[in-house]
């Protein structure tokens, strides 16, 4: 089955600076990659998602990107904020109806 | 619009007893999902719905754990004879309708279940 990895555990920055979390997947019949943001107490919310028919998304101060010959995709924040604090967890499915496969989760903190 | 919600919110239980966890999906979307979040195994996929029929159930960890789905909207996870490695957050998520190449999952609050 698939399995998603997820780089760093821990990523700490200056508040207004970039974050750039990486994640890969072993699947390459997978062809749906999501971001949450989980906050403490709360379940995930969905930021942003890219199929696997373009290489890069944008979404105000966050984007991602996917390489599919390598299978590997990356969440970009720009200008952090202190509410960007948060778990950030990637995901891989291999059809729309599938469980998505959840990476181990990035803990961003955003030091002020 | 309302988002999915869960009830309850947590729950405590005694080894062996039985539990019935609930989800209520965004109106209007027919898939449903089942995932379990614990410390050590992170989120893991237990099981999916699309209407009343549930087609893969390859995520239940055990015969122990069973779901359904009635009306093609709520749907409730029943765990039998709890342990304590049982314990851990119940998130369900729901997908609108119809099924394509990566429909989002929207996520409820989930369900802390502690088994002592």
């Amino acid at each position: 089955g698939e399995n998603v990895e997820q780089h760093p555990s821990t990523l700490s920055v200056q508040e207004g600076d970039s974050a750039v979390i990486k994640c890969t997947y072993s699947d390459s019949a997978s062809n749906y990659f999501p971001w949450y943001k989980q906050e403490l107490g709360k379940g995930p919310q969905l930021i942003i998602d890219i199929r696997s028919n373009v290489g890069e998304k944008k979404d105000q101060r966050i984007a991602v990107t996917l390489n599919k010959t390598a299978k590997h995709f990356s969440l970009h924040i720009t200008e952090t904020q202190p509410e960007d604090s948060a778990v950030y967890f990637c995901a891989a499915s291999r059809r729309g109806a599938d469980g998505l496969t959840f990476g181990k989760g990035t803990h961003l903190i955003i030091q002020p | 619009g309302a988002g999915v919600s869960q009830s309850p919110s947590n729950k405590v239980t005694e080894k062996g007893k039985d539990v019935e966890l609930r989800c209520d999906p965004i109106s209007g979307h027919t898939a449903l999902y089942w995932y379990r979040q614990s410390l050590g195994q992170g989120l893991e996929f237990l099981i999916y719905f699309q209407g009343n029929s549930a087609p893969d159930k390859s995520g239940l960890p055990s015969d122990r754990f069973s779901a359904e789905r009635t009306g093609g909207s709520v749907s409730t996870l029943t765990i039998q004879r709890t342990q304590q490695e049982d314990s851990a957050v119940y998130l369900c998520a729901s997908s609108p309708s119809p099924p394509r190449v990566g429909a989002e999952q929207y996520f409820g609050p989930g369900t802390r279940l502690t088994v002592t």
